[in-house]
């Protein structure tokens, strides 16, 4: 099993600009959710989905889209990026269908936004 | 709202020698105390779960603890590759039913051969 995959690994954007996070997963987890990790602050939780078609938002969403096509996939989207959206954002998964329990972290994908 | 603090935010062992780590909390409706450990440049990895005050969970060196209101994560002899950034995290559910995880800001630990 690749676990928690995410891509890209850096990625450098210009303020306004968009793109899209890619998250998989092949543990067949329902839980999915998105992070991110700012110096001196714990991850704080973006969005999160307990299965294909179901989304909702967690502590700090403003700025961010989901969607859930596949149990497998789970990309986070920035719509117009602005440097306050420079931070490292980590995919996880759960075997819980509510989330709760262990979850399983992706490698990270590190934006800076100039 | 969840609050998790952990401290110290950074320590220094030499090898072989033992402390704790702590992570107090306060949460409505604890349904879960969880430690992650981070190294530089990765996702956190799950180390244990604990459900109920009293609780102990043993991997190798560690060995998390829970009460009411704190949690400690004991090393014992730490050995220079115990060195990273321990995460605790707690879980509950939200007003609107949602279980969401709020972690803390971290322990780094550096143990000195």
């Amino acid at each position: 099993n690749a676990g928690v995959t995410q891509t890209p690994k850096f990625q450098v954007l210009k303020t306004g600009q968009s793109m899209t996070l890619q998250c998989a997963q092949d543990m067949n987890h329902e839980y999915m959710s998105w992070y991110r990790q700012d110096p001196g602050m714990g991850l704080r939780l973006i969005h999160y989905s307990v299965g294909a078609g179901i989304t909702d938002q967690g502590e700090v969403p403003n700025g961010y889209n989901v969607s859930r096509s596949t149990t497998e996939d789970f990309p986070l989207r920035l719509l117009s990026a602005a440097p306050s959206q420079t931070s490292v954002y980590f995919c996880a998964s759960s075997y819980s269908p509510q989330g709760a329990g262990e979850q399983y972290f992706g490698p990270g994908t590190r934006l800076t936004v100039t | 709202e969840d609050q998790v603090t952990q401290s110290p935010e950074a320590l220094r062992l030499q090898e072989g020698e033992s402390s704790s780590l702590n992570c107090s909390y306060t949460v409505s409706g604890l349904r879960g105390l969880f430690w992650y450990r981070q190294d530089p440049g990765k996702g956190p990895e799950f180390l244990f779960t604990l459900y109920s005050a009293g609780e102990e969970k043993e991997k190798e060196r560690l060995k998390a603890t829970l009460t009411k209101k704190e949690s400690f994560l004991h090393i014992t002899a730490p050995k220079p590759e115990d060195s990273a950034t321990y995460l605790c995290a707690v879980g509950a559910y939200s007003g609107a039913g949602s279980y969401q995880l709020t972690f803390g800001k971290g322990t780094k630990l550096s143990v000195i051969p």
